[in-house]
């Protein structure tokens, strides 16, 4: 079955740095690739969307990459903020028919310190 | 913005009671889900529904079910409370083949 992982291990960087978190995953590869960022206590926020057929996709200071031959995505956060604290979860998009299917991953927590 | 509404953000109940858990969204997405999330298991999806009074079953089914009489609301229902049902529950909508969004989750404790 399709499995996910995420860095388990919080990453701590100093603010102004380039955060990078890694998604790997298993088998076949996604049609689409998400990410997601998670405030303590609150649901999940979308941030971007990567279909399989690119390369990179941008939004601001957020640039996620996936590459279906090392089956990996990164995510990026350029010029990092302490306001980008947060935990960062990585969903592939299984979608078949009406079989609306994402496999999350754990998520990586991100502190960025002033 | 989308807005997802859960009924309550905190919740105690006593093990075999009936818990209802009511999630509302107001754009008209077809598609509503209901999942669990614990430390170190990550976000597991329960049911989910991609329309009025349609339903699937997700990864952990097992002592839930769920309603979806209108589109706007999706209800998750615990039969009969166990311990181990204590968790963040969390709804989501989306339209079809689009990223979901989220409410902000009911922490739900059985004693």
């Amino acid at each position: 079955s399709q499995k996910i992982e995420q860095n388990s291990e919080a990453l701590n960087i100093q603010e102004g740095k380039t955060a990078t978190l890694t998604c790997n995953y298993t088998n076949y590869s996604p049609a689409y690739l998400q990410w997601y960022r998670q405030d303590p206590g609150r649901g999940p926020v979308f941030l971007l969307l990567i279909r399989e057929n690119e390369k990179e996709k941008r939004k601001e200071r957020l640039k996620v990459t996936f590459d279906t031959t090392l089956k990996q995505s990164l995510f990026h956060i350029t010029a990092s903020q302490p306001a980008d604290s947060a935990t960062y979860l990585c969903a592939l998009d299984m979608t078949a028919g009406n079989n609306r299917k994402l496999i999350w991953g754990l998520g990586t927590s991100l502190a960025v310190n002033p | 913005d989308v807005k997802v509404t859960q009924s309550s953000r905190y919740l105690v109940k006593r093990t075999g009671e009936k818990v209802f858990l009511e999630c509302v969204q107001d754009m008209d997405h077809e598609n509503m889900f209901w999942y669990r999330q614990d430390p170190g298991l990550g976000l597991r999806l329960i049911y989910f529904s991609y329309d009025v009074k349609m339903k699937e079953k997700g990864d952990i089914p097992e002592g839930y079910s769920v309603s979806r009489e209108k589109k706007e609301r999706f209800s998750l229902i615990l039969e009969s409370a166990s311990t181990n049902q204590t968790s963040m529950y969390l709804c989501a909508s989306s339209p079809r083949r689009q990223p979901q969004h989220f409410g902000d989750g009911t922490r739900l404790s059985i004693l």
